[in-house]
């Protein structure tokens, strides 16, 4: 899998957009980026997940740059709840070890007041 | 809540003990995968089991088994418990091999 590079803490205030960048370089074309956060202890929640194409659901919005060596999760109205590390992977659409999820160290989102 | 349960949520042993932790899947989901989160290591792969049969395995030592059972809930058996075994055991499910994986609320094992 390739590897991800993320920063390793952001502070965002409430209420405002939390814009959490990664970069992935070495990234293969069949490889898709996906974004998971964890909350304290608790399991790693899924967030979103794309290929080439900007994505958007009920939490987030990913940004995948044209060239695909980075992209941006963007969570529109940062609230309390939101802070957690956040995880960016690149995964191989392939089963067996290549469907494994290679977590990095993440960045710790810190939301304010 | 992903539809992942993990059992128990909390586990104290000694060193050289055996226990087992227990994942049931989301309903439909085929594949479970376990994780291991040590304070050191971050959150690590350890083994993937697809309809009862093993699919890929990652830093798993030979102390530690897996197995799937026909209902598709897996067990993960961890024996001759060492101090460093200490840490947050999570399982995943996933439709198939490749789809996205979602997470369980995790076993917390400490060894005293």
């Amino acid at each position: 899998d390739a590897k991800t590079t993320q920063p390793p803490s952001m502070d965002c205030a409430e209420g405002r957009a939390a814009n959490l960048p990664c970069n992935h370089s070495t990234i293969s074309g069949n490889e898709y980026v996906y974004w998971y956060r964890q909350i304290h202890s608790q399991g790693p929640q899924y967030i979103i997940h794309g290929l080439k194409n900007n994505e958007t659901n009920e939490m987030a919005s990913l940004i995948i740059t044209e060239d695909r060596k980075s992209s941006t999760l963007i969570l529109p109205h940062a609230t309390l709840r939101d802070t957690a590390v956040y995880y960016c992977i690149v995964r191989s659409p392939y089963t067996g070890t290549a469907s494994k999820l290679t977590f990095g160290t993440g960045t710790r989102l810190q939301v304010t007041l | 809540d992903s539809g992942v349960t993990q059992t128990p949520k909390h586990l104290i042993t000694a060193t050289g003990q055996r226990v087992t932790l227990r994942c049931s899947p989301r309903s439909g989901d085929l594949s479970v995968y376990w994780y291991q989160q040590s304070l050191d290591q971050g959150l690590q792969f350890l083994i993937q089991y697809y309809n009862g049969e093993e699919r890929a395995k990652g830093n798993i030592l030979e102390r530690f088994s897996a197995q799937q059972f026909p209902d598709l809930h897996s067990e993960l058996n961890l024996s001759s418990l060492e101090l460093g075994d200490s840490a947050l055991y999570f399982c995943a499910s996933s439709v198939a091999g490749a789809d996205t994986q979602y997470f369980g609320p995790g076993t917390r094992l400490t060894v005293l």
